[in-house]
């Protein structure tokens, strides 16, 4: 089984503060890391799909980089907004087999 | 707009009963998965699938079969449900090992066992 930590497991924040989140993973086992975000009543949704170490990539007021020889992937949120509440996971695809190992979320709360 | 439908929002059953959990996607994917979310544990994956009638364990298969007799449905069978089956399940499909393999995921279904 592989292991996918993330940190911190909940967050409170302001409307305006800018925050982010860690993801950690064995760098030995990497194929693909995957960044989702559930909110509460609806489904997972995926934010960015990451492959390549130095990968930066950004969806409006967030951001995610990765770091595969380290094991970690940074996600960013600039700016946070009520909406922006919800859970965010990260998930791991290592080289052996299509399923992905998820974390255990980091769930923020953005207070107005 | 792509869609993976799941069958039930909300169960109720008694302990030993047999639990049928259904899967629907409509984006021709090949790959489909099960998992249940527990509050503190994240995703655990139950079992997938990458083919019709083929099918792999994932890290908690135990009390679970599956079946894909169609590439479209997948389904999530619980013999005898037992109240530690009490969870969120999500199911969810991807495209070929080729391709990004990024999930889309239904809207789950919480089961609880009494």
């Amino acid at each position: 089984i592989l292991n996918v930590e993330q940190s911190p497991q909940s967050l409170h924040v302001q409307e305006g503060d800018s925050t982010s989140f860690t993801c950690s993973f064995p760098s030995s086992n990497f194929y693909a890391l995957h960044w989702y975000r559930w909110e509460t009543a609806k489904s997972p949704e995926a934010l960015f799909v990451m492959t390549l170490n130095g990968d930066e990539k950004k969806k409006g007021r967030i951001s995610a980089t990765l770091n595969t020889k380290e094991g970690y992937s940074y996600l960013y949120i600039k700016g946070s907004q009520p909406e922006d509440s919800a859970t965010y996971l990260c998930a791991l695809r290592g080289r052996r087999g299509r399923a992905l190992t998820f974390g255990s979320g980091t769930r923020l709360q953005v207070q107005p | 707009d792509v869609k993976v439908t799941q069958s039930s929002r909300y169960l109720v059953k008694r302990t030993g009963e047999k639990v049928f959990l259904e899967c629907v996607q409509d984006m021709d994917h090949e790959n489909m998965f099960w998992y249940r979310q527990d509050p503190g544990l994240g995703l655990r994956l139950i079992y997938f699938s990458y083919d019709v009638k083929m099918k792999e364990k994932g890290d908690i298969p135990e009390g679970y079969s599956v079946s894909r007799e169609k590439k479209e449905r997948f389904s999530l069978i619980l013999e005898s449900a037992s109240t530690n089956q009490t969870s969120m399940y999500l199911c969810a499909s991807s495209l070929g090992t080729v391709n990004t393999g990024e999930l889309f995921f239904g809207e789950g279904s919480r089961l609880t066992v009494l």
